[in-house]
């Protein structure tokens, strides 16, 4: 499809594994965003790439949130150790332009994540 | 004002009815205000991106406007139909942007 897929949409995963979500952004968008979104919030700023680099990490939580877009097109966001209060649901978002830009950005359907 | 706030929380509107609620933000190192309107079990979708103090923005029954001298946004909708219902979303910045909680908006037919 045209617009930004995220896989898995729903994953459930025991206190302590490691997880990977994956962003699939729309072809041709420059930069990439994350949030993550608690019940009931708005989503929160997690990080933000244009291309391949990495321009903005100071929403991730703690070190064992780690983000990458190698390519500079599909992006992962992996949780180390995931702890319950890790359960949101994560979404990524893309927009053509890089920098400072009044581009909209373009959303995926997220990803639901629940940590037992 | 430090973050987005957007009031109110919730609102319940019968159809036909014309309604409106606020997004403030700080004014100061103002570039971009953005409204998304996020229906449940789909994608937040993107409504208006505003940068000029004074500016208004259309997109069919809804339009917007902002004041970023004063740190506030009005979203407007007019003649509510139920496929309004959704939780509306303000937002502030640019690459990196700050959300508000939103306002969830029921249409009752």
């Amino acid at each position: 499809g045209a617009g930004v897929s995220q896989s898995p949409r729903y994953k459930v995963a025991k206190r302590g594994q490691d997880v990977a979500l994956r962003c699939d952004p729309i072809s041709g968008h420059v930069s990439l965003f994350w949030y993550q979104q608690a019940l009931g919030q708005g989503p929160e700023f997690l990080t933000y790439f244009q291309n391949e680099a990495q321009l903005d990490k100071s929403g991730l939580p703690s070190d064992r949130f780690f983000a990458e877009r190698p390519e500079g097109s599909v992006s992962t966001l992996k949780i180390q150790r995931t702890q319950q209060e890790d359960s949101a649901v994560y979404l990524c978002a893309s927009s053509f332009s890089g920098g400072y830009s009044n581009q909209p950005q373009h959303f995926g359907d997220g990803t639901r994540l629940s940590i037992l | 004002i430090l973050n987005v706030e957007q009031s109110p929380q919730s609102l319940h509107v019968q159809e036909g009815d014309s309604t409106n609620f606020t997004c403030s933000f700080p004014s100061s190192n103002f570039y971009a205000l953005h409204w998304y309107r996020w229906e449940t079990a789909k994608s937040p979708e993107a409504l208006f991106v505003m940068t000029l103090n004074g500016d208004e923005k259309k997109k069919g029954r809804i339009s917007a406007t902002l004041n970023t001298k004063e740190g506030y946004s009005y979203l407007y909708i007019k003649g509510s139909q139920p496929e309004d219902s959704a939780t509306y979303l303000c937002a502030r910045g640019a690459s990196k942007i700050i959300f508000g909680s939103g306002t969830r908006l029921s249409i009752r037919p």
